[in-house]
């Protein structure tokens, strides 16, 4: 089965660091990009930025750029998304997801289950 | 940046109902680049169209997908009770994919 499993949810405190981990199974890892998307509460989704696990290719939207660092280990199938320095507003929920371009179009086809980070003040 | 922009924000339907929702795009983007997802309250967002009109795996044909240019159309041609979702268009660029606000479908 293919499939992402993200890390459990996290709760820290502003000025803290954190990084959540998005391991693929069931496909090439390799192969494929992962993207990372963010959820804040009651709102709708936002497109963080990519990775090509394959040779690390990494790209920001301009909105998370400088903000979080998005980053990959291809021998253990994970992609991670990090903060060094959590504020309240980072509160919310993380999807990582696969992006595929086929014969049929664009689509992000699997998903993680999302994780949950609660950044007190 | 391309900007999605979906139409209604929610839509109050019956069962049986057909559902009309829109995306319009800021400027003309190729129809293969234009995803529809379904979220369920508490759930992950899905895949329901790739390329604007390709139904995912497990999408009922009750479900299809239109548009090109700028203007794309999600339909639900007879809305059940478990359709009950936000749903969301995304549209793929180089390394930009950006989301549309969304539209919440309520069964009344």
């Amino acid at each position: 089965e293919v499939q992402l499993v993200q890390s459990e949810a996290e709760v820290k405190k502003s000025g803290e660091s954190l990084k959540i981990s998005c391991k693929g199974s069931g496909y090439s890892f390799t192969t494929y990009w992962v993207a990372w998307v963010r959820q804040m509460p009651g709102k709708g989704l936002e497109w963080m930025g990519i990775i090509y696990p394959g040779d690390s290719d990494t790209r920001y939207s301009p909105s998370f750029q400088g903000q979080v660092t998005i980053s990959a280990d291809k021998s253990i199938n994970t992609a991670y998304l990090q903060w060094s320095s959590l504020k309240a507003s980072d509160t919310a929920v993380y999807y990582c997801a696969r992006p595929r371009h086929t014969t049929k179009g664009f689509g992000m086809d699997v998903w993680g289950q999302g994780t949950a980070v609660t950044v007190s003040s | 940046e391309i900007a999605l922009t979906q139409s209604p924000a929610t839509l109050s339907l019956s069962p049986g109902e057909k559902v009309t929702l829109s995306c319009r795009a800021s400027q003309s983007i190729g129809s293969s680049f234009l995803a529809w997802y379904q979220q369920k309250p508490g759930q992950a967002p899905r895949l329901v169209f790739y390329g604007s009109s390709s139904r995912a795996t497990g999408i009922p044909d009750r479900f299809s997908g239109s548009g090109s240019g700028t203007d794309f159309t999600l339909t639900i041609s007879r809305l059940e009770p478990e359709d009950l979702a936000v749903y969301y268009c995304q549209h793929y660029g180089s390394s930009l994919a950006p989301f549309g606000g969304g539209t919440k479908v309520e069964i009344k």
